[in-house]
């Protein structure tokens, strides 16, 4: 039962540098999504998809850029790292329909000096 | 703009006790609520979604009530369980699938 996978679990980039953060999953779901979660803020929308082909900003979008690649696969990239984006990264996805629970993958820890 | 908040932050009890945690919203025009459960270093779990129309919802040991019209949700643990340590987040749906969040509620349960 694999779920959505995230990768890397760990990085560690230098000011500047670019970056793309992987999501999949394996439930069939047309909706996936980007959350940051920092100390004292919670957790935070980046970005969202509704369905392949489509993409839509969040509450923190600057700085990041997204990819619906294909109906499993929802990447992350950031272009020039800034330390404000140390965080750690959730890829969820859920399903067809509203009221429907949003599942996520086990985080990707994010630091940049 | 929606804003949710977790009373309290922190909670440690006896193993055995029964629990409440809450969670507030200012908007009420929500389709859901949802809550979750955090273990240290991992990714959130769904535990209950209560729709907008419903009232409460149960799994097992977990008791949730929505009232929308005050804003306001709580979440009953009955008889916890060392194993129910964890962060527990409220988080509400509102238009496209957007979730917004709680700080979450760290539970401790002492053996």
């Amino acid at each position: 039962n694999a779920g959505v996978t995230q990768t890397p679990k760990f990085q560690v980039l230098k000011t500047g540098q670019s970056m793309t953060l992987q999501c999949a999953q394996d439930m069939n779901h047309n909706s996936m999504y980007w959350y940051r979660q920092d100390p004292g803020m919670g957790l935070r929308l980046i970005y969202y998809s509704a369905s392949e082909g489509t993409t839509d900003k969040g509450e923190v979008p600057n700085g990041y850029n997204v990819s619906r690649l294909n109906k499993r696969e929802f990447s992350l990239r950031l272009e020039s790292a800034a330390p404000s984006q140390t965080s750690v990264y959730f890829c969820a996805s859920s399903g067809q329909y509203s009221n429907q629970p949003q599942h996520f993958g086990d985080g990707t820890r994010l630091s940049i000096l | 703009k929606q804003e949710v908040t977790q009373i309290p932050a922190a909670l440690s009890v006896p193993e055995g006790e029964n629990l409440v945690l809450n969670c507030s919203f200012t908007d009420s025009a929500i389709y859901n609520l949802q809550w979750f459960r955090q273990d240290p270093g991992k990714g959130l779990t769904s535990l209950l979604l209560i729709q907008s129309s419903q009232r409460e919802q149960t799994s097992g040991r977990l008791n949730a009530s929505l009232d929308k019209s005050s804003g306001r949700s709580t979440l009953y643990i009955a008889a916890s369980q060392p194993g129910d340590s964890a962060t527990y987040l409220c988080a509400v749906e509102t238009s496209g699938s957007r979730l917004t969040f709680g700080e979450g509620t760290q539970l401790t349960v002492n053996p």
